[in-house]
């Protein structure tokens, strides 16, 4: 399975900053997805990000707010702009394993970027 | 659209003894299923996986889990609990999406207490 890593592994940020998280992998994958991982709660799909298209967001979520990244097929970057303490959350990477050739895809999770919001 | 159903939020168990964490899911065609433990601190690391087949599936750590589509669960089973094996879990359902790839929603996860 693919190596994820994430930057930076934790933060505290005041209210009204953004925070670029960056998420590496070790090998091309063609589909890169972000969680949110709200205290307490279970994930939340945030966006798809497809190397050389536009991410596509779920229900809830926005653009503007957390704009997308998608240079290359090992690299991604999520931006949380303007937080508020309602964004503090851990945001995983996950990359999609296609190695079965398109069948049998399995999702395999960075760390995860610990997000404080003051 | 797809959902899982984990309905116990917290289960503590001696260390040795035997443990199966509940899941249920709805979906309307045949589901690719997942669980995954996140320790403290840590992210999600896949426990196994079902597509097709052999509906009782093994996966890492002494675990395994058995499809019963009549029931619509994906319960995950160990048969002898390490302290080590104190986590969250979380079963999750998959579908591939018109773009190819999959869609996977979570279920709100299981907190495992091991006591000695």
């Amino acid at each position: 399975s693919a190596v994820i890593s994430q930057k930076p592994s934790r933060d505290i940020c005041q209210r009204g900053t953004s925070l670029t998280i960056q998420c590496q992998v070790d090998s091309q994958v063609t589909m890169m997805f972000w969680y949110r991982q709200q205290p307490g709660q279970s994930l939340t799909l945030i966006a798809t990000a497809n190397q050389g298209s536009e991410a596509t967001y779920e229900s809830g979520f926005v653009i503007d707010k957390f704009p997308i990244s998608r240079p290359n097929l090992t690299f991604s970057t999520l931006t949380v702009s303007n937080m508020s303490p309602e964004d503090s959350s851990i945001y995983l990477c996950s990359v999609e394993d296609q190695s079965f050739a398109g069948v049998e895809e399995t999702q395999y999770f960075g760390p995860g970027t610990r997000l404080l919001v003051l | 659209a797809q959902s899982v159903t984990q309905p116990d939020i917290h289960i503590t168990v001696s260390e040795g003894a035997s443990l199966e964490l509940r899941c249920n899911y709805s979906y309307g065609a045949t589901p690719y299923l997942f669980w995954y433990v996140q320790s403290p601190g840590q992210g999600l690391q896949l426990l196994l996986k079902y597509f097709s087949g052999d509906t009782l599936v093994q996966g890492i750590k002494g675990f395994e889990a058995e499809f019963k589509r009549s029931q619509s669960s994906f319960n995950l089973r160990k048969p002898s609990v390490h302290w080590s094996d104190a986590a969250e879990y979380f079963c999750a359902v998959g579908r591939v999406r018109s773009g190819g790839y999959q869609k996977v929603t979570f279920g709100t996860g299981t907190k495992l207490q091991v006591i000695p």
